[in-house]
């Protein structure tokens, strides 16, 4: 089945280091999304890539990078993990088109120590 | 711009009762309106959206949900609720000025099925 991918589902990492999330699908889709969710909130976008025009969301700490190397595979980048930065990070995919649905993956649970 | 309301924050049912979560919405454009389900630990999943097509939209798992303009609603309904509907449900609007689609999500609503 076609579908959106994350590894790992859980991450663990210390204060200040260095961690990198993946994300991969098969949908063939144009955009890819990073979204931010704390506990008993909504999806918080950080950015999107549309093809390999990069989208910034204006409140997305410089702590964040994101890398597309391929239309396949997205990485979330967090330079310096602070303890505010525990959450499920969900990565997401559309076609880019009007009327469209975004495709979830199931997320990394990160967690910094 | 566009903002989502969903008007409460929990809601619990017992099995095989009726469920109803509420919505409204609000957008300068003829909006694209989406209802998202997540149980715990997991990602969103899709359960129904709204395109301008027919208003009233059926989803998976036996959700439906009707779209009404003169109210600015999209509620999200189920005749008979069951014990694995519990989750977090997010009713989420489109903002279709975008190249691509930005979403804009309401706060969510944690349904309860007592047994």
């Amino acid at each position: 089945d076609a579908m959106v991918i994350q590894n790992p589902r859980y991450q663990v990492t210390q204060f200040g280091k260095p961690v990198t999330l993946s994300c991969s699908q098969t949908l063939n889709h144009n955009v890819m999304y990073w979204y931010q969710q704390k506990s008993s909130q909504a999806p918080k976008l950080l950015f999107h890539y549309y093809d390999k025009d990069f989208n910034n969301e204006a409140d997305t700490p410089d702590n964040f990078q994101s890398r597309r190397p391929n239309t396949s595979f997205c990485f979330l980048d967090i330079r310096s993990p602070g303890l505010g930065d525990a959450a499920m990070y969900l990565c997401a995919t559309s076609t880019g088109q009007g009327a469209d649905t975004q495709y979830f993956g199931p997320g990394t649970r990160l967690t910094v120590l | 711009a566009q903002s989502v309301t969903q008007l409460d924050s929990h809601v619990s049912v017992s099995e095989g009762t009726p469920v109803l979560l509420r919505c409204n919405y609000s957008s300068s454009y003829s909006p694209s309106l989406f209802w998202y389900v997540q149980h715990p630990n997991k990602g969103l999943q899709l359960l129904l959206k709204y395109t301008s097509a027919a208003t009233l939209v059926k989803g998976i798992n036996g959700f439906e949900a009707e779209f009404k303009k003169s109210e600015t609603s999209f509620h999200l309904t189920k005749p008979s609720a069951h014990m694995s509907d519990a989750a977090e449900y997010f009713c989420v609007v489109s903002d279709r000025t975008f190249g691509n689609e930005k979403l804009t999500f309401g706060t969510g609503t944690r349904l309860t099925i007592i047994p």
